[in-house]
């Protein structure tokens, strides 16, 4: 057990449709981040946060957006859903931003679109 | 562009047959390289970060080491549970890209007995 929790565990939705993918990161870290993994295209990092604030963005779409709450827990909105969303949403967590702090991952949310 | 790619995609071994699994690397200045193993359907669990070239580490029957363009895990005695499939991933020095991981798609590694 990392210590990352992520809910729900699995997600269906149809098009269109709009979902909040949830993330409480370790204790004591500040750093979150969010990423796709497909079978296509593997994991893409999408955002990252650090103790509230976007700290680096990737390859995450219009439709997509996150924050950081002052708890320091993390949600990732995902809109107007389309089939090719479907995937596991990954969230992990480190302690600091600047520093080369290990990033522990969550179970992920699988998403399925149909 | 910063690019990681594994090697083999995937990789099948008997009970006891050592192997190595490749991570090569293009990156604008390396920060450090993770090790991941990921069961289906679980997140990725984290074994090793190497930092400079030279650098070596193990874990178990897991051994893993660094070079200035490449990375290897090695594999030695593997038994059945230690099938997954292994992840590799850079952390650039590039500020505009914070501190994310770029990840190579993988190896599925399969010990039967």
């Amino acid at each position: 057990d990392s210590g990352v929790t992520q809910t729900p565990k699995h997600l269906i939705t149809a098009t269109g449709q709009r979902v909040t993918l949830r993330c409480s990161p370790r204790s004591g870290d500040l750093s979150v981040y969010w990423y796709q993994q497909s079978l296509d295209q593997g994991l893409q990092f999408l955002i990252q946060y650090y103790n509230g604030e976007e700290r680096a963005k990737g390859n995450i779409l219009e439709r997509f957006s996150a924050q950081q709450f002052p708890d320091l827990h993390s949600e990732l909105n995902l809109s107007s859903l389309e089939l090719g969303d479907s995937a596991l949403y990954l969230c992990a967590s480190s302690v600091g931003e600047g520093n080369l702090g290990t990033q522990y991952f969550g179970p992920g949310t699988r998403l399925t679109v149909l | 562009e910063d690019q990681v790619t594994q090697s083999p995609e995937a990789l099948r071994l008997q009970e006891g047959e050592s192997s190595s699994l490749n991570c090569s690397y293009t990156v604008s200045g390396l920060r450090g390289l993770f090790w991941y193993r990921q069961d289906p359907g679980k997140g990725p669990e984290f074994l090793f970060t190497l930092y400079s070239a030279g650098e070596e580490k193990e874990k178990e029957r897991l051994k893993a080491t660094l070079t200035k363009k490449e990375s290897f895990l090695h594999i030695t005695a593997p038994k059945p549970e230690d099938s997954a499939t292994y992840l590799c991933a850079v952390q650039a020095r590039r500020l505009q890209a914070g501190t994310a991981l770029i990840f190579g798609k993988g190896t599925t590694l399969s010990v039967s007995s």
